[in-house]
Order: C-alpha cells, then sequence, then structure tokens
C-alpha cells in the first residue's frame, strides 16, 4: 500500500531563516510527487511536482528515490509563506492516474 | 475557464438526512475525484472516476455514493448524513495529459 509521511504537525521559523518541510514516501512502483499549499481557508493549490524540477515562490523539492523523500525546502522564508503544505504521491501511470494519497500536513507558520 | 466549481460553500445538515454535493469542471478532465480534509488526517480520497460512466471507491467510501454521467459533473450523495461526515470536502480533477491534479474551493459540511 502506498503512504506518504510529513512528520511534523506544525513547523515555526522566523522570516528570513531556512525552511524544510519533511515529506517521506512508501510505494513499490513508479510514483509521482508533488507539493501543494493551502492558504487560510482556500483551495488547495500545486506549488511544485517532482518531474518539472523547478522553483516556485523560492521553494525546491528533489526526489530521493534512495532514502524515499521529497523534502520540500527555502532558504528564505517569508510571512507569506505560512500556510498548510501538504506531500501527495500519485501513481505514473494506469487506471490509479487521478488518485492521490497525501500526507497529514504540515502547518508552517513564518514569524516576522 | 472556471477550472473546478463546487456548491454549496457551506451546508449544515440534520443527522438523517441525505443531500447532493455539486462538482464541475470545465478543462475536459478525463479523472475525477472527491476527497475529505479532516485534521491531522490530510485529504482521504472517498470516490473517483477515470471518465463518464465510471466510478470507482477510495479510502473512505462508506455513506457515499457517486455517478458520473458526464464528463464535466460528478456529484457525491450523502445518503443519511453522520456527525462523522462533518468535514470539508474537495472535488479535484486531472487529466492524463501530463497534468496534475486542479481542486476546487471546498464545501464546509456541519452534521448535527
Amino acid at each position: 500500500a502506498q503512504r506518504v509521511t510529513q512528520p511534523e504537525k506544525l513547523l515555526s521559523v522566523f522570516k528570513g531563516a531556512p525552511v524544510e518541510l519533511k515529506c517521506n514516501y512508501s510505494y513499490s512502483g513508479s510514483p509521482e510527487l508533488f507539493w501543494y499549499v493551502q492558504y487560510s481557508r482556500q483551495r488547495l493549490q500545486l506549488l511544485l511536482r517532482h518531474i518539472s524540477r523547478e522553483s516556485i515562490k523560492g521553494f525546491t523539492a528533489d526526489l530521493n528515490k534512495g532514502e524515499t523523500s521529497f523534502h520540500l525546502k527555502k532558504p528564505f522564508a517569508q510571512e507569506e509563506d505560512s500556510a498548510m503544505y501538504y506531500c501527495a504521491l500519485r501513481n505514473a501511470g494506469g487506471t490509479s492516474y487521478g488518485k492521490l494519497t497525501f500526507g497529514q500536513g504540515t502547518i508552517l507558520t513564518v514569524h516576522p | 475557464n472556471a477550472g473546478v466549481t463546487q456548491t454549496p460553500k457551506f451546508q449544515v445538515l440534520k443527522t438523517g438526512q441525505s443531500m447532493t454535493l455539486q462538482c464541475a469542471q470545465d478543462m475536459n478532465h478525463e479523472y475525477m475525484s472527491w476527497y475529505r480534509q479532516d485534521p491531522g488526517m490530510g485529504l482521504r480520497l472517498i470516490h473517483y472516476s477515470v471518465g463518464a460512466g465510471i466510478t470507482d471507491q477510495g479510502e473512505v467510501p462508506n455513506g457515499y455514493n457517486v455517478s458520473r454521467s458526464t464528463t464535466e459533473d460528478f456529484p457525491l450523495r450523502l445518503l443519511s448524513a453522520a456527525p462523522s461526515q462533518t468535514s470539508v470536502y474537495f472535488c479535484a480533477s486531472s487529466s492524463s495529459v501530463g497534468g496534475y491534479t486542479v481542486f476546487g474551493p471546498g464545501t464546509r459540511l456541519t452534521v448535527l
């Protein structure tokens, strides 16, 4: 069974400090990994996907297949980064393509 | 494009009542899903569909029904509401053509 684990429920940092949100997964096939962000009482928005290898709003994430991790990083946190962050996994093919498995989420608070 | 739309935004039900949460997308996505969001549990898949006329159960399907008569619409029916169904419900859609999952704005449901 596939599983996504985000070990930190809450993460607090000060503005300008580096931030890392952890995500570990277990999956036997070929997964796609995503980070979604949810600002207060809004819909989930895609932040990053591992196949794009891009940086969005200063965030990056690298898929480490050996450690089965997809940690989200930003070198200098901003107050507007305060939000709920979800790591999610999707089967890269087949009829399960439309299904996402989510981690429990991490609430990031960036203090001024 | 309106993307993924959901109605209503808020709903209060009494135990035993039934209702339908509406979801529509205008992106011609073949995959549509329903998730529920609960504190500390992330998002969990209720039902999903790989195309018109085809649906399947997700992780937490009990107490919910779905149907997909058109590509655009994917309503979620609560047959007999229970307090355990108090949650925020998100509809989502995605395409197999290199796409990522797009979420609706959510429906906040309270069952008394």
